[in-house]
């Protein structure tokens, strides 16, 4: 079982917007609508950002926004802020009750 | 509140075992799917194991064989048997309450370290 594929690090300026790719099969992120999103900064407990593609649990900011297209997923970070400086990992069931995570992306805010 | 603390980390040698706990409080382990995942050193995050609300349990590749998943309901606790600890092993490891409808994982504790070394 490889890892969901998510590019090593990310960039942005304060204000700006980016986005965070997440790649996989269809028997992963192309077969099923279940793919989430954590924020996780360092020593901390993860902390869930966006679920089922593109639902964003209460007290998520506005700012975080999910989609997918084939067996690509995407988070979207809009108006960046300091506080959003941290890893992002993406998450999706495969088969047979398993589920898989992605090598997470280090977000830097400039 | 949802809290869920690990604990039970520590330094083991290759082919040793060691028992994670995870206390949950704020809701009830028994009634909900719950998981383990690590994160190596360097590396994304895992996902180890999980336990429906049921009792079926379900393993990674990886593990399989090794470790054991299970809870006590009494205690509103999870834990995670490891046996047969191999270097690669080596990692935080994260419970987190879910998959929820088979998707996500609501929330998750700060994790406990296990080293597995000579």
């Amino acid at each position: 079982q490889s890892a969901l594929t998510q590019p090593a690090s990310v960039s942005g300026s304060p204000g700006q917007s980016i986005t965070i790719s997440c790649t996989g099969t269809s028997r992963d992120v192309g077969g099923y609508n279940y793919v989430s999103w954590y924020q996780h900064h360092p020593g901390k407990a993860p902390k869930l950002m966006i679920y089922d593609v593109s639902k964003r649990p209460s007290g998520v900011s506005n700012r975080f926004s999910g989609s997918k297209s084939g067996n690509t997923a995407s988070l979207t970070i809009s108006g960046l802020q300091a506080e959003d400086e941290a890893d992002y990992y993406c998450g999706s069931y495969t088969r047979s009750n398993t589920w898989m995570f992605g090598g997470g992306a280090k977000l830097t805010v400039l | 509140e949802v809290q869920l603390v690990e604990s039970g980390g520590g330094l083991v040698q290759p082919g040793g075992s060691l028992r994670l706990s995870c206390a949950a409080s704020g809701f009830t382990v028994s009634s909900n799917y719950m998981s383990w995942v690590r994160q190596a050193p360097g590396k994304g995050l895992e996902w180890v194991s999980v336990i429906y609300s049921g009792g079926s349990t379900y393993y990674a590749d990886s593990v399989k064989g090794r470790f054991t998943i299970s809870r006590d309901n009494y205690k509103n606790t999870l834990y995670l048997e490891m046996n047969s600890l191999r270097a690669e092993d080596t990692a935080v490891y994260y419970c987190a309450r879910g998959p929820y409808s088979g998707s996500y994982y609501d929330y998750w504790g700060q994790g406990t370290l296990v080293t597995v070394s000579s």
